[in-house]
């Protein structure tokens, strides 16, 4: 079965810009996670959503966002983006809420410049 | 406040030894314990896992030994392999509905052939 996808996978953006990242989870997996990856900061969780919901929040400033449709597909949002967002963005799903069963994208690489 | 902590940023053994991996956590509600392996451009990826009413599990040549006392646990890998050469992450959730992972920073092991 297809694994975690994400888009784009490399990203460039200005100080200041916002951006929107994708995920789409494995079929049949309602749950979908964003971790934020840094160079000696581990993965830092961000939010989780499931069945369309935002079940859990970590501690990231509001300009972090995400939503879940429908079909699953999440979307993760960075407005006015500060070149300490510069960072791997990674997506898991999971078939239940909560941490269970986790499978990971290969993540989107943005650069704030 | 870092609640998992991998306090080896970095690790070589030569190929054939025993690797062991070190994480401390100071939450005492966490009670499920996760390592992760993830390679350069891509997802982190399970390895094992172990629950908290355990103190040992084994899958092939990894171990995961867990001491609440402690709370310290470690990931053993014998024998090494140069496949083995990652950045190893350990994670902790606690039980209930917002079972979120929380990481450590990662420790890279480099295998010598």
């Amino acid at each position: 079965k297809a694994g975690v996808t994400q888009t784009p996978r490399y990203l460039i953006k200005t100080r200041g810009q916002q951006v929107t990242l994708s995920c789409s989870p494995i079929s049949g997996h309602r749950s979908v996670s964003w971790y934020q990856q840094t160079p000696g900061q581990g993965l830092q969780f961000l939010f989780e959503y499931f069945s369309e919901t935002q079940r859990n929040k970590g501690n990231f400033p509001g300009r972090f966002s995400g939503r879940q449709f429908s079909n699953s597909r999440s979307e993760m949002n960075v407005s006015t983006l500060e070149l300490g967002d510069s960072a791997l963005y990674l997506c898991a799903s999971s078939p239940r809420t909560g941490g269970g069963g986790y499978t990971f994208g290969s993540g989107t690489r943005l650069t704030v410049v | 406040d870092q609640q998992v902590k991998q306090n080896s940023p970095s690790l070589s053994v030569q190929e054939g030894r025993i690797s062991i991996l070190n994480c401390d956590y100071t939450n005492s509600m966490f009670d499920y314990f996760l390592w992760y392996k993830k390679y350069p451009a891509e997802g982190p990826t399970f390895l094992i896992s172990i629950s908290s009413i355990k103190d040992k599990n084994e899958d092939g040549r990894f171990t995961v030994f867990l001491n609440k006392s402690a709370k310290h646990l470690s990931l053993h890998i014998v024998p090494s392999q140069p496949g083995d050469s990652a950045v190893y992450f350990c994670a902790a959730s606690a039980s209930g509905s917002a079972r979120q992972l929380t990481f450590g920073s990662g420790t890279q092991l480099t295998v010598l052939p």
